[in-house]
């Protein structure tokens, strides 16, 4: 079956603009994560969904940064006034259940703000 | 946050020979995980692996709850086990889940 879809995979833009990033879980899964890669580093945990429950958002990086999940399924990440900073990889994973379930990572989109 | 760390940090093996890779954290979990980075960036899943013992092919993982470590052993090694491992831990009613920065392993042919 299909994997995790993010979209698009590359975005260039310059700084001060607006952001939306996509994620289409795995048919099924109710769990949805956001992450952040930069450049050489580990991954960065930003935001948990489970199914329709409001998210701990205390783990993005800025006031900036919002995310949401409409019918339990897709996700947008936004940033606003992008700064250089906020340029590296954006992952998403689904998983089946929060807790006791493996995470299936997208393709991840590569953002880059001049 | 839960404190992660993976060592070795960088690890250069002959194909065919045996590694062991190991997660240290610094609290109890239930969750977790050992993911492969190969060099195109994408992220598998290995292992979901909070405490016992998995063996899939030539990979297998061991995670000591208890003593708060995981082990992850490659043997036989293959040019394409090249990339990043990464162990991640998370805590179920915590919603949040931590990576360690990695080991990055390359296998010369």
């Amino acid at each position: 079956g299909a994997g995790v879809s993010q979209s698009p995979s590359n975005k260039v833009t310059e700084k001060g603009k607006d952001v939306e990033l996509r994620c289409d879980p795995i048919s099924g899964h109710t769990a949805l994560y956001w992450y952040r890669q930069s450049l050489g580093q580990g991954l960065e945990f930003l935001i948990y969904f489970q199914g329709n429950s409001a998210p701990d958002k205390s783990g993005l990086p800025s006031d900036r940064f919002s995310a949401e999940r409409t019918g339990g399924s897709v996700s947008t990440l936004t940033i606003q006034r992008t700064q250089q900073e906020d340029s590296a990889v954006y992952l998403c994973a689904s998983s089946l259940d929060a807790g006791y379930q493996p995470q299936h990572f997208g393709d991840g989109t590569r953002l880059s703000i001049l | 946050g839960i404190q992660v760390e993976q060592s070795p940090p960088d690890l250069i093996l002959q194909e065919g020979a045996n590694s062991t890779l190991r997660c240290n954290f610094s609290d109890s979990v239930n969750n977790l995980q050992w993911f492969h980075q190969n060099p195109w960036g994408q992220l598998i899943n290995l292992f979901y692996i909070p405490s016992g013992t998995k063996q899939n092919g030539r990979l297998s993982a061991t995670t000591v709850a208890t003593e708060r470590y995981s082990l992850l052993y490659i043997s036989s090694s293959q040019t394409t086990d090249s990339g990043v491992y990464f162990c991640a831990v998370g805590l179920y009613n915590f919603n949040k889940f931590y990576f360690g920065s990695g080991t990055k392993l390359n296998v010369k042919p």
